[in-house]
């Protein structure tokens, strides 16, 4: 069965510090990737979604960029934080073709 | 620009009460899909709707697909606390690849 792992599950930075949150999925082959990011109970914001390695498609931020090094790993970052980029950041995956993602856990980012 | 509506925002009731909320639409999608999200927690799938009209039943929760293929709807029967959670709607975008995905209808069920 697929599985979706995301790290760390919480993160605290300070505005301008580097980031880093890791997503890997198993047990699926090229799948289509994605980074959401949420505010408090309300729905989802799409920053970038990939359909293959090396193949990044943004769609919001002006200060994250991501990255597919392997077919199964998605890389979100950022070269310096902003107190706005605080939120719940969720990985998902999708078989190619098919209707449905498949969510991580979360990462919950609070830049102080 | 597909955009789906859900309605109410926020919903509140008593434990054993029945509900439905909304998932509404201008554009016609191929397919629908449920999730409920628990605070602190990645969205789950409960539900894809493909069929116009199309009625799928989850124990005490049924998903309607509207005819036109717009809208859906998600009934609870007997809701319960362990129901509690954001529940939201997603379609597939036409922009190959991507989804569209509602707001949300924050549900809070009371012992």
């Amino acid at each position: 069965s697929q599985t979706i792992h995301q790290w760390p599950a919480t993160l605290v930075q300070p505005v301008g510090s580097p980031l880093s949150l890791e997503c890997t999925v198993e047990g699926t082959s090229n799948p289509n990737l994605y980074w959401y990011r949420q505010a408090a109970g309300r729905g989802l914001q799409l920053l970038f979604y990939s359909v293959g390695i090396g193949q990044i498609s943004s769609e919001v931020p002006q200060n994250l960029s991501a990255s597919r090094p392997q077919d199964r790993q998605f890389i979100l970052s950022s070269k310096k934080l902003l107190l706005s980029d605080s939120g719940f950041y969720l990985c998902a995956w999708r078989i190619q073709g098919a209707y449905e993602q498949y969510f991580g856990p979360g990462t919950r980012l609070t830049v102080t | 620009t597909q955009l789906l509506e859900q309605s109410p925002q926020f919903l509140s009731i008593q434990e054993g009460e029945n509900l439905t909320v909304y998932c509404n639409s201008s554009s016609v999608f191929s397919s629908l899909q449920w999730y409920r999200q628990e605070p602190g927690e990645g969205p789950v799938l409960l539900v894809t709707v493909v069929t116009g009209g199309e009625v799928k039943k989850l124990k005490r929760l049924t998903f309607q697909f509207g005819d036109a293929r717009k809208d859906s709807s998600l009934h609870i029967t007997a809701a319960q606390p362990g129901d509690t959670g954001l529940y939201l709607c997603a379609g597939p975008n036409t922009n190959a690849g991507k989804s569209t995905f509602g707001d949300g209808t924050t549900l809070t069920v009371k012992p």
